[in-house]
């Protein structure tokens, strides 16, 4: 089974809706991220959380709401879609602050009509 | 403040020669390098990284990267170029104080048989 895994997989939604991108991991990590992935643009963070109280925004964290309801589970919500969030989302996990890699999960690819 | 610079968005080579993908970065200190690669529809896997100690870091199936401090470089090197090296490839720089990681826009590679 895949260490970080993220649902749903694809995701087709309309202008205005609320949407909950979700994302779990075994890894045993306090540390979780999203990221959005835009062509061109490499990998933004959006948001980012060091354990359960601790919640960051990242650099493009307009639009975004983030939840994280264990040290296992980081969920990511557009209250109100629109078209410029089209994007490939990723979570990621890292360790903790002494240690330096992050683990990506497969990705969310979502479109907003 | 970081930034990092992939210099060539696309790279073709023949299937046997050698693969050259370059990656430059701009820092206030000496930052974490590493080098992901995504395959179509996957997530990032991690390639490679460099964390301040020796400059010449041999990463997964046969990539390699040198880091240079006085060209600011950390290019990505392979002897012989295979099929299943057709991917996007990602350089990132780290700064693990402000949890900031920097990607640059990506490289992708493709693999003339």
């Amino acid at each position: 089974d895949a260490d970080v895994t993220q649902t749903p997989r694809n995701r087709i939604t309309k202008t205005g809706k609320r949407i909950m991108l979700e994302c779990s991991q075994t890894k045993g990590h306090d540390r979780m991220y999203w990221y959005r992935q835009d062509p061109g643009l490499g990998l933004r963070l959006i948001y980012y959380s060091f354990d359960v109280k601790d919640i960051n925004k990242g650099e493009i964290s307009d639009g975004y709401s983030v939840s994280r309801q264990a040290q296992a589970k980081f969920s990511l919500s557009l209250e109100s879609a629109i078209p410029n969030q089209t994007a490939l989302y990723f979570c990621a996990t890292r360790a903790g602050e002494h240690t330096d890699t992050q683990y990506f999960g497969p990705g969310t690819r979502l479109t907003v009509l | 403040a970081q930034s990092v610079t992939q210099l060539d968005s696309h790279v073709s080579v023949s299937e046997g020669t050698p693969v050259l993908l370059r990656c430059n970065y701009s820092s206030s200190y000496s930052p974490s390098l590493f080098w992901y690669v995504q395959h179509p529809n996957k997530g990032l896997q991690l390639l490679l990284k460099y964390t301040s100690a020796a400059t010449l870091v041999k990463g997964i199936n046969g990539f390699e990267a040198e880091f240079k401090k006085s060209e600011t470089s950390f290019h990505l090197t392979k002897p012989s170029a295979h099929m299943s090296d057709a991917a996007e490839y990602f350089c990132v720089a780290v700064n693990f104080g402000n949890e900031k990681l920097t990607f640059g826009t990506g490289t992708r590679l493709t693999i003339i048989p």
